[in-house]
Parts: structure tokens; sequence; C-alpha cells
């Protein structure tokens, strides 16, 4: 059973460039979450997805940011015109379908986002 | 979510057990205590989770005090490979919230 997988794993992009990232959770997993880890800081919450629909985006920057998981494929996240602070490392994780609060997640390596 | 909170640091020797304390005073009923690590850079790795009772896994124990306020992850014969970054996190929603956690060295 393969891990989640991300690619890129390094993306290197110049500041006004558009970034997708992609995620394809672990086979049977229907939930996908998006964490960034900025240098040197702790990993924060971005957004939470199911199949075709955004459940929680309170961590995603207002302007910039989208998130989809469609029906098929991967889930994208997409960061449009990518400014110098965007660089950071990208975990997406999944979880199966949710049972009693909360569930555990499994984490992809993550793409390091370097924006020059 | 509940708020924790964890040493920032601890060091242990190779071979001896490793005990990683978390205090989650404001806890709720229906939250769940959950502990990842981080090693490296890498991608955090589940550990082990709980609600009210002891757990234990192929990975460490985890013991939650009768109140729930607090909790301790215990890695039995801790290895080098075990140095990494452990977060306590508590959980009633999907999101994980990430404190700064405890780095935890195992020495040789």
């Amino acid at each position: 059973n393969a891990g989640v997988m991300q690619n890129p794993r390094h993306l290197v992009r110049r500041r006004g460039q558009e970034a997708r990232l992609r995620c394809s959770p672990m086979k049977g997993h229907s939930h996908v979450y998006w964490y960034r880890q900025l240098p040197e800081e702790g990993l924060k919450f971005m957004v939470y997805l199911q199949k075709e629909n955004i459940i929680d985006e309170s961590g995603m920057p207002k302007e910039r940011f989208s998130a989809e998981f469609p029906k098929e494929g991967p889930s994208i996240l997409r960061i449009q015109q990518v400014v110098r602070g965007d660089s950071a490392a990208y975990f997406c994780a999944s979880s199966p379908p949710m049972g009693a609060y909360g569930n555990e997640q499994f984490f992809g390596p993550g793409t390091r986002l370097t924006v020059l | 979510d509940a708020k924790t909170t964890q040493p920032p640091s601890m060091d242990c020797a190779e071979g001896r057990a490793a005990n990683l304390p978390c205090n989650h005073s404001t806890i709720s009923g229906n939250e769940y205590v959950y502990w990842y690590r981080q090693i490296h850079s890498q991608g955090p790795q589940y550990i082990i989770h709980g609600l009210k009772n002891n757990e234990t896994n192929e990975m460490a124990s985890l013991i939650i005090t009768e109140d729930r306020k607090s909790s301790t992850l215990i890695l039995p014969h801790a290895t080098l490979r075990d140095t990494a970054v452990y977060y306590c996190i508590v959980i009633g929603a999907q999101k994980l919230v990430f404190g700064q956690g405890t780095r935890l060295t195992i020495n040789p």
C-alpha cells in the first residue's frame, strides 16, 4: 500500500509565477489536508478537503492560494503570483473517512517550494 | 481545540526509555490526545493516540492521567533514529494544530 505521494518534491519558481503542488492520498483515503511549514517554524494547517468539497479552509491565506480535490486525480494546492514569503515546505496528509473525533493522518514527504 | 504545553527539549541515552510529558489541562470530554513526530525535515509521522485509556502499539505507549489533563509518551528503548521533534496534539475536529513540540535528542 503506497503512502501519500507528493510531487514535485522540490519546486523553484520566480516571483510572480504560479506554483502547483500535487498530492495523491493513500488508497481508500477520501480526506486530504494541506499544511505549511515556514523555515524554522512549526507546521500550520491550511485546508481540509474531501472529494469535490472544501470542508475547512480557515488556514488558507485570503489571496493567491486555492486548493481542490477533484473526483478523479490528485489534490492540487495552487499558489498564484508567488512571493518570496511563500518559500516553505508544504505537506499533504490523508485519512480515511472519519469515525469518532479525529483520525490519524498520514503525511507525505512534502514539497519544498523556493521562490527566487 | 485544547492547547498543549510541552518542554522545548529533552535528552535521553540510547537504549533507555524516553518519557515525553504533555499538559492539556483544558481538554474536553470528546477530544483525543494524538502524538506525532517529525524527523529532521521529513513529513510528520503518526505515533499513537488515545482518549481515556492507556494505549500501546509497536512504536510507543501513551499514558493518560485519570483526569485527562496530562499525558506521557513513552518510547521504551530509544534509538538514535528516534531523535526528532515530538508533537502532542489534542484534537476534537479534523485539523491538527501543531505547537512547538519537544525536540528529543537521543545520545549514544
